[in-house]
């Protein structure tokens, strides 16, 4: 049962231009959400997050929008650089209060100069 | 201030063989999840730990796997008898409190021959 889903595998966008990455979940209780960029053989790191209460937070060149009657989220990076290129997952902490995150499988964004 | 260390970074193991994966936190954090990402995946939790407590262990699989944080020393994943399922990218992640942003290690890459 995937809770929290990023349904594209992949992006390819210019750079300068803005990259959209998608999200959606299925459970409604969710009020915390987060986003990571992972490069290969690396950890992911933190970028941006947002709480329920909010439908927007702004981050410089990140930027994560959050509509919770369609259960979806999206990062916009804006303008998109060749080092933006990674696996970038979406996030979800689990409501029970315990802090685990719930992550969606990934998109790779690809930005070509 | 050092970020969430892991080691070894990479370990190979023959199965059969005993694997053990450490984690110390960020300085000041007393909350680590560990998660594992299998090939082409997301990062699945794994289990929740506070200093000499075992918070939660819903992701943790019933045999072979166990996990402890003792007050003084890293925290260490500990999988028995590895077979080549085993074989993925673990990761570890601190928190000051529970339910807030994670902060994620390099990562330890299992490889089971």
């Amino acid at each position: 049962d995937q809770q929290v889903k990023q349904n594209s595998p992949s992006l390819s966008v210019q750079e300068g231009r803005i990259s959209i990455l998608n999200c959606d979940y299925t459970n409604s209780m969710f009020d915390y959400f987060l986003w990571y960029k992972k490069y290969p053989a690396e950890g992911p790191t933190f970028l941006i997050s947002i709480s329920s209460i909010k439908d927007k937070n702004e981050d410089g060149r990140f930027t994560v929008f959050l509509n919770k009657s369609a259960k979806h989220l999206s990062l916009h990076i804006v303008p998109s650089q060749p080092g933006d290129s990674a696996v970038y997952f979406c996030a979800a902490s689990d409501p029970g209060n315990t802090g685990k995150l719930i992550f969606g499988q990934g998109t790779t964004l690809q930005v070509k100069p | 201030n050092a970020g969430v260390m892991q080691n070894p970074r990479h370990l190979v193991r023959r199965r059969g063989q005993e694997a053990r994966l450490r984690c110390s936190p960020m300085k000041g954090h007393s909350h680590v999840y560990w998660y594992r990402q299998l090939p082409e995946e997301g990062l699945k939790f794994m289990v929740y730990l506070q200093k000499e407590n075992i918070i939660d262990e819903s992701g943790m699989p019933k045999e072979r796997f166990s996990a402890e944080f003792p007050k003084e020393g890293p925290s260490i994943l500990r999988i028995q008898q590895v077979v080549r399922g085993d074989s993925a990218a673990y990761f570890c992640a601190s928190s000051q409190q529970g339910p807030e942003t994670q902060y994620f290690g390099p990562g330890t890459r299992l490889l089971v021959l």
